[in-house]
């Protein structure tokens, strides 16, 4: 089974702080993405990795960065957290050949103050 | 602009009867279609999938119809469920970015007792 895991479930910040969100994946997948789900809107494509060191932006890459130093984690940084990031952030995974089938984690759900 | 459009927030339907979940979409690069489902608290997980060569797939309970001509594609449920009631996310692939996913609002199901 794929499993997928978020470093935290809740997170609560206050604007300006610098947030990490991290995210592992146990099944050698070389592609890695984070999304932010809100009402609405569905889930936006912050950041996308498809190798090590890699990262490609998606439709939403301002106020983000991300780091991908080993091939199971993908971390997403908030450099300065603002109130309009609060939102549920979902990392997911895939195989390079795969035709988009991609494994979520549960999720986190940052709130910004 | 959303490439990938699901016009029903909410949908609530009888235990035993069936539920349509409706998608349109705008590009016509798209080629391959999938469904996700997701659980609060949980990370949404893939349903069923179709590529553009096909008009129909099915999978138990659930089948997808994609009408190429309409850009429209739609996911019943027969019989409906409570154990289905969930957020279901239509989503979108085109042939050149296989890893990228367009993911539409959501739509949110109740399937009533």
């Amino acid at each position: 089974d794929v499993k997928v895991t978020q470093s935290s479930r809740y997170l609560v910040k206050r604007t300006g702080e610098k947030v990490f969100l991290e995210c592992v994946q146990d099944m050698d997948h070389e592609n890695m993405f984070w999304y932010r789900q809100d009402p609405g809107l569905g889930l936006r494509l912050i950041y996308f990795s498809y190798d090590v060191k890699m990262k490609e932006k998606g439709d939403i890459p301002e106020g983000y960065s991300v780091s991908r130093e080993k091939k199971e984690r993908f971390s997403l940084i908030l450099e300065s957290a603002s109130t309009n990031q609060t939102s549920m952030y979902l990392c997911a995974s895939s195989y390079r050949a795969g035709v988009g089938t991609q494994y979520f984690g549960p999720g986190t759900r940052l709130l910004v103050l | 602009d959303q490439q990938v459009k699901q016009n029903s927030p909410s949908l609530s339907v009888q235990e035993g009867r069936i539920s349509i979940l409706n998608c349109d979409y705008t590009n016509s690069m798209f080629d391959y279609f999938l469904w996700y489902k997701k659980y609060p608290a949980e990370g949404p997980t893939f349903l069923i999938s179709i590529s553009s060569i096909k008009d129909k797939n099915e999978d138990g309970r659930f089948t997808v119809f994609l009408n190429k001509s309409a850009k429209h594609l739609s996911l019943h449920i027969v019989p409906s469920q409570p154990g289905d009631s969930a957020v279901y996310f239509c989503a979108a692939i085109m042939k050149t970015s296989y890893d990228k996913v367009i993911f539409g609002p959501g739509t949110s199901l109740s399937v009533i007792p």
